[in-house]
């Protein structure tokens, strides 16, 4: 059965810290790879997605994520956060064998002003 | 363009009722996803409906069941409920099966 890793359930830094959030994957096949953020009271959106080409895609608000296929890993990264990057973080899988998504269990990220 | 929307947006049902929960989609697409969301966790799928149809199916009991309608509103019912079924109910929309659109969520609490 497919299932996400996050490695860290809460991760505290200081505003220009640079950011890494580490997340790995069980599934042997193509794998379709997202992350979502969810901002205090708000819903969750997506931040970016992986589906094939440049293993390195960037979205939304200066994040970044590399797809390390051999790894089975997909890291989320920003080099210097800022306050209002206080979230949750959800990193995501799905193969084009099934339709669900299937959600890490987030890591909280909370950003010191 | 409005996005997902779902309601109610809280819920307080007792041991044993059955709720309904509503979600229309993003305008255009025809696909709907439903995940429960328990504190502390990630996103756990439930169903995703595709032109009316069933196209998936998680890990929940019979309790749960949904449909979806020509307008490609959906509805997510749970019969019996139990306490442990207190939870945010999240629906995603998508025009693309691999990149889902949520909504707020519906806050369920059983009592």
């Amino acid at each position: 059965a497919q299932s996400v890793s996050q490695h860290n359930h809460h991760v505290i830094l200081s505003e220009a810290a640079s950011l890494e959030l580490g997340c790995n994957y069980s599934y042997g096949g193509t794998v379709n790879l997202f992350w979502y953020v969810q901002y205090p009271g708000q819903h969750l959106q997506l931040l970016l997605k992986y589906f094939s080409g440049d293993p390195l895609v960037k979205g939304i608000k200066g994040f970044e994520a590399e797809f390390i296929k051999s790894k089975f890993s997909f890291n989320l990264r920003k080099p210097s956060v800022q306050w209002s990057d206080t979230a949750e973080y959800f990193c995501a899988v799905n193969t084009n064998r099934d339709d669900k998504i299937i959600f890490g269990k987030g890591t909280r990220l909370h950003i010191l002003p | 363009d409005a996005g997902v929307t779902q309601s109610p947006t809280h819920l307080i049902k007792t041991r044993g009722q059955q709720v309904t929960l509503r979600c229309s989609p993003i305008s255009g697409h025809k696909s709907v996803s439903w995940y429960q969301q328990v504190l502390g966790q990630g996103p756990q799928f439930i169903f995703q409906y595709y032109e009316k149809e069933e196209r998936g199916r998680g890990n929940f009991p019979d309790r749960f069941s949904a449909r979806q309608f020509p307008n490609y509103s959906s509805e997510l019912n749970v019969n019996a409920l139990l306490l442990g079924d207190s939870a945010l109910y999240l629906c995603a929309s998508s025009g693309n099966p691999y990149e889902q659109y949520f909504g707020p969520g519906t806050r369920l609490t059983v009592t």
